[in-house]
């Protein structure tokens, strides 16, 4: 079954800290892994995307990698900002179809406090 | 930031209402979805639709209708509402000629409570 799981479920830090944040996927066949930033009452954002051949991706302080033979990705989020208080949520596509279906994880709960 | 609008934000209705929940984008995609989303849990496609006069169910089953007629319009109607349809509604689109980068952009969404 073609799943995606993230964790922890819920994080809290301090601001101007580090974390990672996992997923790890069992989507097969595999095409690409995205990362999505979504804001409380928002629709998600995208923060980066990788293909097989592609193990790491930054977008400022956010930088994701990924490992396609053990199936895990990690999102890094350096020196933490109140603004990045939000839900982040792992995406997995496959090739399956011309829709390249997508694969949601439940996200991660990151609250950074001051 | 996202040219895709949904409207309204927030709905409250009774049980029994015929709603319309409107999605627009002005970035010219061809493909469009709408997805639904409970807290703390994962989207799930519910429509989607790769032009006009193309529209396709998603994984979720749903009592919900979409229709397709201008490229930039996705409208989602449930003829009937019940309780057991309240979530949050989300839209997005993506360009149709971008391969394995198709990056899909959504909307706000809307959330709907149904008493």
């Amino acid at each position: 079954k073609n799943q995606v799981e993230q964790s922890p479920q819920s994080l809290i830090i301090l601001e101007g800290k580090n974390c990672t944040l996992q997923c790890n996927y069992t989507v097969s066949p595999f095409s690409n892994l995205r990362w999505y930033k979504q804001d409380t009452g928002r629709g998600p954002v995208s923060l980066t995307i990788m293909t097989f051949s592609e193990n790491t991706k930054s977008n400022g302080r956010y930088t994701a990698t990924l490992d396609a033979d053990t199936k895990q990705s990690s999102l890094h989020i350096t020196a933490s900002q109140l603004s990045d208080s939000a839900s982040y949520i792992c995406v997995v596509s496959d090739r399956g179809s011309t829709l390249g279906r997508l694969y949601f994880g439940r996200g991660t709960q990151l609250t950074v406090w001051p | 930031e996202a040219d895709i609008y949904q409207t309204p934000r927030y709905l409250v209705i009774g049980t029994g209402k015929k709603i319309t929940l409107e999605c627009s984008q002005t970035m010219g995609h061809d493909k469009m979805y709408w997805y639904q989303q409970d807290p703390g849990m994962e989207l799930h496609l519910i429509h989607y639709s790769y032009g006009v006069n193309s529209t396709e169910k998603g994984d979720l089953s749903s009592e919900s209708t979409v229709s397709r007629i201008r490229t930039e319009h996705f409208p989602l109607t449930l003829e009937s509402a019940r309780p057991s349809h309240t979530s949050q509604y989300l839209c997005a689109s993506s360009e149709s000629n971008t391969g394995e980068r198709d990056i899909q952009y959504f909307g706000a969404g809307t959330r709907l409570s149904v008493l």
